[in-house]
């Protein structure tokens, strides 16, 4: 079956560390993206990339830096720069383009948290 | 900058019942809504989307109607059923400068609770 998977689903960091993120996508999606979600509030986004070398910045991209070497993949690493990086962290991919519809297909999520 | 919101955070109803969640969308732009259900630890799930050409569009127990006069979005759910318990989120995508790619800007999300 054809989907988005992350790994791994929890994920535990000392103060100091980066940490890296897996995201893969057996969808033939053009574009991918990171969001970040807190309790009690909506998705934020992180980076996106619409094609493979290439990726942008979204509304919350301080701390974080990503690759996208393959276009099934789009790892996502946090690094110690992040200064709340405690959350819940979800890849989704889109087609792009004229077929694109705006729709993004998720992943199950990876939760993140500092100790 | 442009946002997307919910009118109310939390809605508990009955098994059975009819539920309504509303949105409030700013951006004149936006031409592409999507309503989506996130269960507890889990990744959001699509429900139904509107392009902005259409006032109504119904999927299987769920109807999503536009008003954009008042720039306003509702998912309604007939029958609610315990499985509905989830988050519910709206989005938009305004498709920007022509851009034409996937980037959704989320509403806070309103908790729904369906009980037996």
């Amino acid at each position: 079956d054809g989907g988005i998977t992350q790994s791994p689903k929890y994920l535990f960091r000392k103060e100091g560390q980066n940490v890296t993120l897996s995201c893969e996508q057996n969808l033939n999606h053009d574009a991918m993206y990171w969001y970040r979600q807190d309790p009690g509030q909506g998705l934020r986004l992180i980076y996106y990339s619409q094609i493979v070398n290439d990726f942008q910045k979204g509304d919350i991209a301080e701390g974080y830096s990503v690759s996208r070497e393959k276009k099934e993949s789009f790892p996502l690493t946090v690094t110690s720069a992040q200064k709340n990086p405690t959350a819940f962290y979800l890849c989704a991919s889109s087609k792009w383009g004229a077929s694109n519809t705006g729709e993004l297909f998720f992943g199950e999520g990876s939760r993140l948290t500092v100790l | 900058g442009e946002s997307v919101g919910l009118h109310l955070p939390t809605l508990s109803v009955q098994e059975g019942d009819n539920s309504i969640i509303n949105c409030a969308y700013s951006n004149s732009a936006s031409d592409y809504f999507i309503w989506y259900k996130q269960e507890s630890g889990k990744g959001p799930q699509f429900i139904i989307d509107i392009r902005s050409n259409m006032d109504k569009r119904q999927g299987q127990r769920v109807t999503v109607l536009l008003n954009k006069t008042v720039k306003h979005l509702s998912l309604q759910i007939a029958a609610t059923q315990p499985g509905d318990s989830a988050v519910y989120f709206c989005a938009e995508n305004s498709n920007a400068g022509g851009t034409s790619y996937g980037k959704l800007t989320f509403g806070q999300g309103t908790i729904l609770t369906v009980h037996p």
